[in-house]
């Protein structure tokens, strides 16, 4: 199947710093990617899907200037947690959709972020 | 609204056959989708159904029914691997994806 890449795999920062995470699409074009938050033990939970070339749509209570999404190309989407603190630590999922309307969704690894 | 429901947790034997069930109510629909997750992990695909019917992959089957809004995944032969958790996604007319809370699985030797 296809490749979905999410860099980095663990990130620790201090309060207030940004981090930003990457999704690549491997071995296709994703006109669409979505962003998930995972807290453990619950299930996914999205953030907002990023259509390339136009701005996220963002799910209702998921603060866009906090979570910055960027999907500047058909194979790349950052997701960049600014003024990060430690409510902000989870496990954060990435996963992109080969064509406009096929089902499949092929996930990225996640990245699990740490805020001290 | 839209709502996807499947139990929480079940618990198995090594060997054994089990069933998670999964009932959907979705905005339009196009396609019920069967993910595995372990835990720390992204989730990995299993299965994807349209049409009313059983579809079998090797130890796992997922069956749809679109009248009854319901879909259940077959595990057989389970294995200590297995453990993990299991979610259900419908496909609304949007072609948005939404999440069931996903169902725990807990094989014991």
């Amino acid at each position: 199947g296809a490749v979905v890449s999410q860099h980095p795999s663990w990130v620790i920062c201090k309060s207030g710093t940004s981090v930003k995470i990457e999704c690549r699409s491997l071995d296709f074009q994703a006109t669409t990617m979505f962003w998930y938050r995972q807290f453990p033990k619950q299930s996914l939970m999205l953030m907002a899907t990023s259509n390339e070339g136009s701005k996220a749509t963002y799910e209702q209570g998921v603060e866009k200037d906090k979570f910055l999404i960027n999907h500047a190309s058909l194979t790349l989407s950052t997701l960049t947690v600014t003024s990060a603190h430690p409510e902000d630590s989870s496990f954060y999922i990435c996963s992109a959709k080969q064509g406009a309307d096929t089902g499949e969704l092929f996930f990225g690894e996640g990245s699990r972020l740490t805020v001290l | 609204g839209q709502n996807i429901d499947q139990p929480t947790e079940m618990t198995a034997t090594e060997g054994a056959i089990v069933q998670i069930n999964c009932t959907y109510q979705t905005s339009g629909f196009n396609g019920l989708f069967w993910y595995q997750q372990h835990a720390g992990e992204a989730p990995t695909f299993l299965s994807y159904n349209v049409l009313d019917g059983l579809e079998e992959k090797g130890r796992f089957s997922s069956f749809l029914s679109r009248s009854k809004g319901y879909s259940y995944l077959l595990l057989k032969e389970l294995q200590m691997k297995d453990s993990a958790s299991y979610l259900c996604a419908s496909m609304d007319s949007n072609y948005q994806l939404i999440w069931g809370a996903g169902t725990k699985l807990i094989i014991k030797p």
